[in-house]
């Protein structure tokens, strides 16, 4: 059961900007940096944004990330066909057992 | 250039242990942790632990204490993921991912994933 919330699902039309939101605590995201996460069907992962709102080289500037307090946004401008996939948050959480939690997901459809 | 390769699809029945390897090369597989996520059919991600490739020191999520083992081979620049007492909700795919910051556990920004290791669980 992750600790970290994201909504299951969020469409647009192409060109459309979408907005996912992460949801945490003060243990997770309150006190540490937030990455996202892209994943297409059958592939691993890729790192998207790191840091709150840094873009890997390559990452098109359409994805951009930010943070406020125990929450956290990833925003795709001039939505693409290619950028239906899942995507998902993570940080790392100070509770006793210090660990890496990732969000529950969020499904992206491009209509 | 980077790349982690993992070791084949498994089959085992409950009860059994699987060893997945995750072989790195394109880099100084010493300088830079080693993480293990995995991913049950149609869910999400979820983090297992890391190893320290230089020391051999290890930090496991609480869920997989006493289960899981995670080892290396500086050798071969190889990690290894073990994991005991299968239960059929232990299938998955088994990734290894390296975090892009070097010298200690990282941020969690894993820029390089090996291409996951399917571990079917079934009687």
């Amino acid at each position: 059961q992750s600790v970290l919330t994201q909504p299951p699902s969020a469409s647009g039309t192409p060109g459309q900007r979408v907005t996912i939101s992460c949801s945490g605590s003060s243990s997770n995201i309150g006190s540490n940096t937030v990455n996202w996460y892209q994943q297409l069907p059958g592939t691993a992962p890729k790192l998207l944004i790191y840091s709150n709102n840094q873009r890997p080289s390559g990452v098109p500037d359409r994805f951009s990330g930010s943070k406020s307090g125990t929450s956290a946004s990833l925003a795709i401008s001039g939505l693409q066909s290619e950028d239906e996939a899942d995507y998902y948050c993570a940080a790392w959480d100070d509770s006793l057992n210090a660990l890496y939690v990732f969000g529950t997901g969020t499904k992206v459809t491009v209509l | 250039q980077v790349q982690l390769v993992q070791s084949g699809a498994e089959v085992k029945k409950p009860g059994a242990s699987v060893k997945v390897s995750c072989k790195a090369s394109g880099y100084t597989f010493t300088g830079y942790y080693m993480h293990w996520v995995r991913q049950a059919p149609g869910q999400g991600l979820e983090w297992m632990g890391w190893i320290n490739p230089n020391s051999g020191g290890t930090n496991y999520a609480q869920k997989f204490q006493g289960r899981v083992t995670m080892t290396r081979d500086t050798s071969i620049s190889t990690a290894y993921m073990e994991l005991s007492r299968l239960r059929s909700d232990d299938t998955a795919v088994y990734y290894c991912a390296r975090d892009q910051d070097p010298g200690y556990y990282g941020s969690g920004s894993y820029n390089f994933w090996g291409q996951g290791t399917l571990v079917t669980v079934s009687s």
